[in-house]
This record gives structure tokens, C-alpha cells and sequence, in this order.
């Protein structure tokens, strides 16, 4: 199985709310990044946290990461429209692992 | 900006045929990937290069091969196309300590073989 796997796969939500998108991993990690795509487009880097760091914000971004779950969360706060993309977080050791993505559809 | 380039957004090739998907990146990068992306599987790396003339196989290499004459240009050729290999192709290229820095992908290759 994928070595990053978020949570849940799909996400609806009302522009204005918030969306939480949760990914696990399995084995030691340096980094932890997450990404946008946009339909049918490449990935876009949003965020970078350290394997010593536990919290990091960029805008509306809000990631945290907790080694000993290996778990790391992603927020977007007061969501719009154009925040629909599918999300992945990839890991990396030696070489970048992603997972399977989330979905997220912002409704107007 | 950095800026990946792919040079095809569709492409319709025939069983058998000889496939080859060009990525070019204009930042003076170390490190390309080569990704392909499948419903439910998300990315899974088929192949990757930290300096000209190396390769290294990712978790997928069966059924392709590459080629990385030049720093900026990282080519990813399939050699007798099957419709398994069907997928969306992604290109990506990061700076030296790769798994430190974040990626940069190009736009990506929608690939269909008949």
C-alpha cells in the first residue's frame, strides 16, 4: 500500500468552512510536504514541515505532524471555491513517496 | 519561476509502438522524476535522475527506460507501448538535496495507448 495515505478521500464542503485532510505514513520520515492539483493539471507544492518541527502555517494553510503517529494534518482555513483540487502529502526519505490524494469540493 | 515543460498534453499512440515523453526544466535542477498517476494509486515513481547520465529505477520501472543526455532535459521512453501503460505521465524536478526541497512538476501527459 501506499506509503502516504490521506484521509478521507473525498471531502464537500461549504465555501467559508474549513477543510481538514489527514494522511499516514509508515516509515521514518525527513519531510513531510503537501500538494495541489487541479483537475487533470501537475501538482503544486503548498507546504514543507520538518520531521523536528510539529506545526507550520502559510496563509490559510495550518500543518501539523506528529512523529510518533506518523500522522500529519492539513487545514485550510475559510475555504473558496477555488481551493477545489485533489490534495496528496508526500514523504520522503531517500525519494519522494505520495499517497492517493483527497478531493476536495468547495461549494459556492 | 521555475518552469517544467512536458512535450505533449495528449497523446494517442498503437500497441507496440515506441514512446518517448520529454520534460525539460529551465532551473538549472539536479534532481528529475518521471511519475506516472492512475485512479486510486495516486503517483508512483517509475523513474529518477540526480545528475546527467544517471538513472535510478523508482518503484515501477518495468516496461520503461530513460535517458538524461543533458541537465535540463530528462526523457522518459516506452519501449514497446502496452495499454497498461495507459496513465497520466508527470514530470518533476527539484534542486540538489532533492528529498529536502519541495518539487516542481510540469503539467503533465495524458497517454493513451489503443
Amino acid at each position: 500500500s501506499q506509503q502516504g495515505e490521506e484521509d478521507p478521500q473525498a471531502l464537500s464542503i461549504q465555501e467559508g468552512e474549513n477543510a481538514t485532510m489527514n494522511c499516514s505514513y509508515k516509515t521514518s520520515i525527513n519531510n513531510l510536504q503537501w500538494y495541489r492539483q487541479n483537475s487533470g493539471r501537475g501538482l503544486v507544492h503548498l507546504i514543507l514541515i520538518r520531521s523536528n518541527e510539529r506545526e507550520k502555517h502559510s496563509g490559510r494553510l495550518r500543518v501539523t505532524l506528529d512523529t510518533s503517529k506518523k500522522s500529519s494534518s492539513l487545514l485550510i482555513t475559510a475555504s473558496r471555491a477555488a481551493d477545489t483540487a485533489s490534495y496528496f502529502c508526500a514523504t520522503s526519505d531517500y525519494k519522494y513517496i505520495f499517497g492517493t490524494g483527497t478531493r476536495l469540493k468547495v461549494l459556492a | 519561476d521555475v518552469k517544467v515543460t512536458q512535450s505533449s498534453r495528449y497523446l494517442v499512440k498503437r500497441t507496440g509502438e515506441k514512446v518517448f515523453l520529454e520534460c525539460v526544466q529551465d532551473m538549472d535542477h539536479e534532481n528529475m522524476f518521471w511519475y506516472r498517476q492512475d485512479p486510486g494509486l495516486g503517483l508512483r515513481l517509475i523513474y529518477f535522475s540526480y545528475d546527467v547520465k544517471m538513472k535510478e529505477k523508482g518503484d515501477i520501472p518495468e516496461g520503461y527506460s530513460v535517458s538524461r543526455e543533458k541537465k535540463e532535459r530528462f526523457s522518459l521512453i516506452l519501449e514497446s507501448a502496452s495499454t497498461n501503460q495507459t496513465s497520466m505521465y508527470l514530470c518533476a524536478s527539484s534542486p540538489p538535496d532533492g528529498t529536502y526541497n519541495e518539487q516542481f512538476f510540469g503539467p503533465g501527459t495524458r497517454l493513451t495507448v489503443l
